[in-house]
């Protein structure tokens, strides 16, 4: 039963417009989710956070939207550049199950010239 | 550079067969974990250590075991090798163990059962 999903295995989106990147989940109890991104050859990296008590979240070119009720978070990058593909994986945690995370497939964003 | 350092890169075994992979932390921090990626799958996540103790274990085998050493550096233990258990495997630290840390995670170990 995969509780973090990310239906979408790629996508494409010509440079300098908008990237939306989907997330959702099913456990009510999540209530701290985060987006990673991974080039290939490294490991994850950090990119940008939520907490359940809001439901946006901004840092630079990259914003996190999350609809609790929808059970449901985006990641947004405008304007998309060349170095932002890569596989993205949101994950997501909750105070009940020891902050594990949870993680998602990973959706692979291929931008384009 | 995320400061976390695994060993070895690549790993290539036979069935059957017991290897070992180490993870160094970033300096400071107290947990590690241990992830499991198969090919086009989301990262599963396997054992978590906090200064030398176990502190949470998620969809780890009896044929994996871990531990962390005092000098807080953590080995992944995978025995009994069998062709699934092929995959990236990923080590990642944070400052502390419990609360909503960041996670810093190392470049993996790719390892592949013939």
């Amino acid at each position: 039963d995969q509780q973090v999903k990310q239906n979408s295995p790629s996508l494409s989106v010509q440079e300098g417009r908008i990237s939306i990147l989907n997330c959702d989940y099913t456990n009510s109890m999540f209530d701290y989710f985060l987006w990673y991104k991974k080039y290939p050859a490294e490991g994850p990296t950090f990119l940008i956070s939520i907490s359940s008590i809001k439901d946006k979240n901004e840092d630079g070119r990259f914003t996190v939207f999350l609809n609790k009720s929808a059970k449901h978070l985006s990641l947004h990058i405008v304007p998309s550049q060349p170095g932002d593909s890569a596989v993205y994986f949101c994950a997501a945690s909750a105070e009940d199950s020891n902050y594990q995370l949870i993680w998602g497939a990973g959706t692979k964003l291929i931008i384009k010239p | 550079d995320s400061g976390v350092t695994q060993t070895p890169k690549h790993l290539i075994t036979a069935t059957g067969q017991r290897v070992t992979l180490r993870c160094s932390p970033r300096s400071g921090d107290l947990s590690v974990y241990w992830y499991q990626q198969s090919l086009d799958q989301g990262l599963q996540f396997l054992i978590q250590y906090y200064n030398g103790e176990e502190r949470a274990k998620g969809n780890i085998l009896e044929r994996f075991s871990a531990q962390q050493f005092p000098d807080l550096h953590s080995e992944l233990n995978l025995s009994s090798l069998e062709l699934g258990d092929s995959a990236l495997y990923f080590c990642a630290s944070s400052a502390t163990g419990g609360g909503y840390n960041e996670q810093f995670f190392g470049p993996g170990t790719r390892l592949t059962v013939l």
